[in-house]
């Protein structure tokens, strides 16, 4: 079975620039998620999908990241315009029933953002 | 303040020594995830716990969840260097719309051959 594939593996842009991430799913998994990982410390949730809507985004600096997945599968994250303190790494997930039916949360190899 | 503390923050053994993480929760404890992560990489799921006092082993490595004590401890017996990496718990707390997993920091283990 393949896993959470995530593209690109690396990206460096300048601030103010803009950048996106995507994600495709392990197939038949209704959950994706998106953290925010810094160096040093856990993943950080910014946004939960289920199926192609929206569960929980409350930690998503909506000022200037934003996030889809249209027809319920892949999934993109954007940021605009990046900022110095986005520089982390952004993992994505998938779960086949999601935290609240028991399941367990699958993780992409993630992409590792610098912003200069 | 964290929600999730890990300790130790980071550790170094020699190969073949036992070694024990432990993660305590500020919140009650519905359920806990162990992930290892190695330096690039994402998370590897190793266990879910969810009952107080179970106890869960996969080759090396057993975790138990004491939801009394509101912790949790991961024991790997006879380290190898392939049990290096990060170790971050993660327990499901009741967030905006769902469930979401909050991590601890990790701990950062290195095994010395």
């Amino acid at each position: 079975e393949a896993g959470v594939a995530q593209s690109p593996r690396y990206k460096i842009i300048e601030k103010r620039q803009s950048v996106a991430f995507w994600c495709n799913p392990i197939s038949g998994h209704a959950t994706l998620y998106w953290y925010q990982q810094i160096l040093g410390q856990g993943p950080k949730l910014l946004i939960q999908f289920q199926n192609n809507g929206v569960v929980d985004d409350s930690q998503l600096p909506k000022d200037r990241f934003s996030a889809e997945r249209l027809k319920g599968v892949d999934s993109t994250l954007k940021i605009q315009p990046a900022k110095l303190e986005d520089s982390a790494v952004y993992l994505c997930a998938s779960s086949l029933r999601g935290l609240a039916g028991g399941g367990e949360e699958y993780f992409g190899p993630g992409t590792r953002l610098l912003v200069l | 303040s964290q929600e999730l503390e890990q300790s130790p923050q980071s550790l170094i053994v020699q190969e073949g020594k036992n070694l024990t993480i432990n993660c305590t929760s500020s919140k009650t404890l519905y359920g806990l995830y162990w992930y290892k992560q190695k330096y690039g990489e994402g998370l590897i799921f190793l266990m879910m716990l969810q009952k107080g006092g179970e106890e869960k082993s996969h080759e090396k490595i057993t975790a138990k969840l004491d939801e009394k004590k509101q912790q949790s401890s991961l024991h790997i017996t006879a380290s190898q260097p392939s049990h290096a990496g990060i170790y971050l718990c993660g327990a499901p707390y009741s967030g905006a719309g769902s469930y979401q997993l909050t991590f601890g920091k990790g701990t950062k283990l290195s095994v010395i051959p």
